[in-house]
């Protein structure tokens, strides 16, 4: 069964500092990785994606992806309160699957 | 432009009952997707349609349908509605089948 994996969190980071968040999936045959931002109540948002192995940044956003390890993760450096929300991850092989997500606090 | 728009934005239903929700898709974009997100979970897909044709299904039971119109919107029906129906209900539009997903805000409903 095709599963994405996400810490659930909460994951708690100062003001300021550097929030890693990270995923992992079980389809080696997985194309495209997706970061969504979801605030409580609101529906998921688009944040980045990438379909190479490396680094993608975006602004404050950058993701990474190692695809022999079936990783990835997203940074977000300079983290703001307004950055607190949950992060969802999502892949796609023949459609496309989320994790559960991870709950981020950004501690003003 | 409009993005995905969906309807209605909360309902309430009680058991036994049917519901149909809709999506309007942004312009341009030929696939539809439906996901199911209750609290604390990540959105669970449910179907995918695109030109009109059913091009995938998740792990939902029959009481579940979905189709795509002409003009690229879609409506989801769920038949004798459970308890466990109760959950945000969301639609992504994307280009194209594999491409990213653009997320409506979604239809709240509420099974009693």
């Amino acid at each position: 069964q095709k599963e994405v994996e996400q810490n659930s969190g909460p994951l708690s980071v100062p003001e300021g500092a550097i929030a890693s968040l990270n995923c992992t999936y079980s389809d080696r045959g997985s194309q495209s990785f997706f970061w969504y931002r979801q605030y409580s109540g609101k529906s998921p948002e688009l944040i980045m994606f990438i379909y190479s192995n490396g680094d993608k940044e975006d602004g404050r956003f950058t993701a990474q992806l190692n695809k022999a390890s079936q990783y990835v993760s997203l940074l977000i450096r300079d983290s703001q309160p307004s950055d607190s929300a949950t992060y969802l991850c999502a892949v796609n092989l023949d459609k496309i699957i989320f994790g559960k997500g991870t709950r981020l606090h950004i501690l003003p | 432009d409009a993005g995905v728009t969906q309807s209605p934005t909360h309902l309430i239903k009680t058991r036994g009952q049917h519901v149909t929700l809709r999506c309007s898709p942004i312009s341009g974009h030929k696939s539809v997707s439906w996901y199911q997100q209750v609290l604390g979970q990540g959105p669970q897909f449910i179907f995918q349609y695109y030109e009109k044709e059913e091009r995938g299904r998740g792990n939902f039971p029959d009481r579940f349908s979905a189709r795509q119109f002409p003009n690229y919107s879609s409506e989801l029906n769920v038949n004798a509605l459970l308890l466990g129906d109760s959950a945000l209900y969301l639609c992504a539009s994307s280009l194209s089948p594999t491409g990213e997903l653009f997320f409506g805000e979604g239809s709240r409903l509420t099974v009693l």
